[in-house]
């Protein structure tokens, strides 16, 4: 199976800044994508990360608020722009394994104050 | 737009006991699959279905998806505190495209 690494795990930021998770796979994946978990609700898809292309954004998702990055086919970034207290939840990333099953990481917990 | 329910919504039992949560679709399943998540963390792989009628196992954990790929159960014989945690079962909203929709989550709690 696949190890997905996040960082920073957890974070509190104030309002108005911005901050950038990373994701880090240890093989080369070729679908990634960026979920959100608000507190006490399920998971919501945000986008698909394209490697060497812009994202793939789902309804309610934009790139200005939450630009990615996807480098290569090991390594993303998504931004969490303008930050509102909203915008605390937990960002995940997952990738398909060739075995056709999606893993995620350990996820990053975002505050905003 | 497809949706997947779970039920129970919470769920407290008795080391020992055996248990089980449902997860059910307004539409067919192209895939259906089950996570565990511990609070506030990222999500454990626990198992995949795709087939009508196919059943898993690991460990003391079994998931079954039923003929018409509407309805998955997730089985834990013997529970033990190391299975309390968040249980999500997610499923390909459109065959392939791997945008995967979750339940809401049933949370279970086992008592030692």
């Amino acid at each position: 199976s696949a190890v997905i690494s996040q960082k920073p795990s957890r974070d509190i930021c104030q309002r108005g800044t911005s901050l950038t998770i990373q994701c880090q796979v240890d093989s080369q994946v070729t679908m990634m994508f960026w979920y959100r978990q608000q507190p006490g609700q399920s998971l919501t898809l945000i986008a698909t990360a394209n490697q060497g292309s812009e994202a793939t954004y789902e309804s309610g998702f934009v790139i200005d608020k939450f630009p990615i990055s996807r480098p290569n086919l090991t390594f993303s970034t998504l931004t969490v722009s303008n930050m509102s207290p909203e915008d605390s939840s937990i960002y995940l990333c997952s990738v398909v394994w060739e075995s056709g099953e999606l893993f995620f990481g350990e996820g990053s917990r975002l505050t905003v104050l | 737009s497809q949706e997947l329910e779970q039920s129970p919504q919470s769920l407290i039992v008795q080391e020992g006991k055996n248990l089980t949560i449902n997860c059910t679709s307004s539409k067919t399943l192209y895939g259906l699959y089950w996570y565990k998540q511990k609070y506030g963390e990222g999500l454990i792989f626990l198992m995949m279905l795709q087939k009508g009628g196919e059943e898993k196992s690991h460990e003391k954990i079994t998931a079954k998806l039923d003929e018409k790929k509407q309805q998955s159960s997730l089985h834990i014989t013997a529970s033990q505190p190391s299975h309390a945690g968040i249980y999500l079962c997610g499923a390909d909203s459109t065959s392939g495209t791997y945008k995967y929709i979750f339940g809401t989550g049933t949370r279970l709690k086992v008592l030692a």
